[in-house]
């Protein structure tokens, strides 16, 4: 059983940038979609955007012009950069494994990123 | 973007009623439509896919139904592990987008 855990600064400053790093165990991260996900009590769930494992990326809209998500085949471990952050994105970030795209199978536990000063 | 208009946003339920919850998509989304359940302080799990797919261990009181852009999800015999928020999503057009939730709760 895939199993996936986020790890990062859970504190980000107003203007800096949140860099969350997902380890998956228990499978290859060389198969299948890899997506992020947040929960804010404002935005309910939002989809932020996945990478395949060639590194071919998708993202929100509303977020691509602030967020890159890369792979890391070599460390089983794929990662989320966005930039400009405000408090806005205060959220919990999942790190999720898409079985098919879209479908969400495999999540980590989630963790709470705040953005303040 | 596709919105996902998900009702109620929440409901009383008694152990052994039926529930049922619904999803409409704004436009067609075919059969592209997820299920989920979350616990507090847990990340979403996946019951449903493909609108009326159960995943693998998902117990079969919980089912799914679609028909056009309506979507409905069905716990029959609701246990207390069922307590929960559900959110239907879906998957035919990028981005992907959820739907608000429904909180069921205990009466």
């Amino acid at each position: 059983q895939v199993q996936l855990q986020e790890s990062g600064p859970r504190l980000v400053k107003p203007s800096e940038t949140l860099s969350l790093t997902c380890t998956v165990s228990g499978g290859s991260i060389g198969t299948d979609y890899w997506s992020w996900i947040r929960q804010s009590p404002g935005k309910g769930l939002e989809w932020i955007g996945y990478v395949y494992y060639t590194g071919s990326t998708s993202y929100h809209p509303s977020l691509e012009s602030r967020v890159t998500i890369s792979v890391d085949t070599s460390k089983n471990q794929f990662s989320l950069n966005l930039k400009s952050v405000t408090a806005a994105d205060t959220a919990i970030y999942y790190c999720v494994r898409d079985g098919s795209v879209g479908v969400f199978e495999n999540w980590g536990p989630g963790t709470l990123v705040s953005v303040s000063s | 973007d596709i919105q996902m208009t998900q009702s109620p946003s929440s409901l009383s339920a008694s152990v052994g009623d039926r529930v049922t919850i619904t999803c409409q998509a704004s436009r067609d989304i075919s059969k592209y439509l997820n299920w989920y359940q979350q616990k507090p302080g847990k990340p979403p799990k996946l019951l449903i896919y493909d609108a009326s797919t159960l995943e693998t261990g998902v117990p079969s009181r919980f089912s799914g139904r679609a028909s056009g852009r309506h979507f409905t999800f069905i716990i029959d015999n609701v246990q207390p592990e069922d307590f929960a928020t559900y959110y239907c999503q879906e998957y035919d057009n990028f981005p992907l987008t959820f739907g608000g939730g429904t909180k069921v709760d205990i009466k």
